[in-house]
């Protein structure tokens, strides 16, 4: 079974800032990584897919790369509204649904 | 704009089935362009993946859960189901149907949700 390990498990983050969150691979994904924003009381929503492919919608600030199994996150500046929790998933490998276990970004 | 929607009861009975109906709209599932599945999160923790079906029924589940979960689907009422069979404490968790986008991938990411529906087992 890939284990999803992300780094840190708590980010603290002054607005305006960048923020850059990290995600290990326990086996080989290729590019086939996906970035959630899980916001309170709310289901999380596709931020980004093939490691570097933003979803619909999804402000230019958010920016995701890597590869193979080590990949990262980038929010540029970081506004209010994107203090949330951040899951990183592959789908290379079968079964669906490997996440990490999250970073959550907090105002510092 | 897709939109899906849990519905069940909010309470369940340990030993009893949890049943979930996820209602689609702004798809349709029987185009056959998508998996469908469920994923639930308890308290405070991640997430984790239950199963997937495709319009002909076809479903994929998690191996640990495989023995307790069924998933099906009516195309006509564009709607797929979850029942999870003797449940205990520890499936106390919110419950979310999405939309799996397989790709070349062997496995799916997801982008479309439901907003959730916690379902607790207690007696």
């Amino acid at each position: 079974e890939i284990v999803m390990t992300q780094s840190p498990a708590t980010l603290s983050v002054s607005p305006g800032e960048r923020a850059t969150l990290s995600c290990r691979a326990s086996q080989y994904s290729s590019t086939n990584l996906a970035w959630y924003q899980q916001k309170p009381g709310q289901a999380p929503r596709l931020l980004i897919y093939g490691a570097s492919t933003r979803a619909t919608g999804i402000p230019a600030r958010f920016s995701g790369s890597g590869s193979g199994t080590e990949f990262t996150l980038t929010i540029s500046s970081l506004q209010s509204e994107d203090f949330a929790v951040y899951y990183c998933q592959q789908y290379k490998n079968w079964p669906p649904g490997a996440f990490g276990g999250g970073t959550k970004v907090e105002i510092k | 704009q897709v939109q899906l929607q849990e519905s069940g009861p909010g309470l369940v009975e340990p030993s009893q089935t949890l049943s979930l109906t996820c209602t689609v709209s702004g798809d349709s599932i029987s185009s056959g362009t998508h998996y469908w599945s469920w994923i639930r999160q308890p308290a405070g923790k991640g997430l984790e993946w239950i199963g997937r079906i495709y319009t002909s029924g076809s479903t994929n589940y998690k191996p640990s859960l495989n023995s307790r979960v069924t998933i099906s689907v009516d195309t006509s009422k564009n709607q797929f189901f979850l029942k999870l069979s003797s449940v205990t404490a520890a499936d106390t968790a919110v419950y979310y149907c999405a939309r799996a986008v397989t790709g070349m991938a062997v496995a799916d990411y997801f982008d479309y949700w439901g907003q959730g529906t916690l379902v607790t087992v207690s007696s």
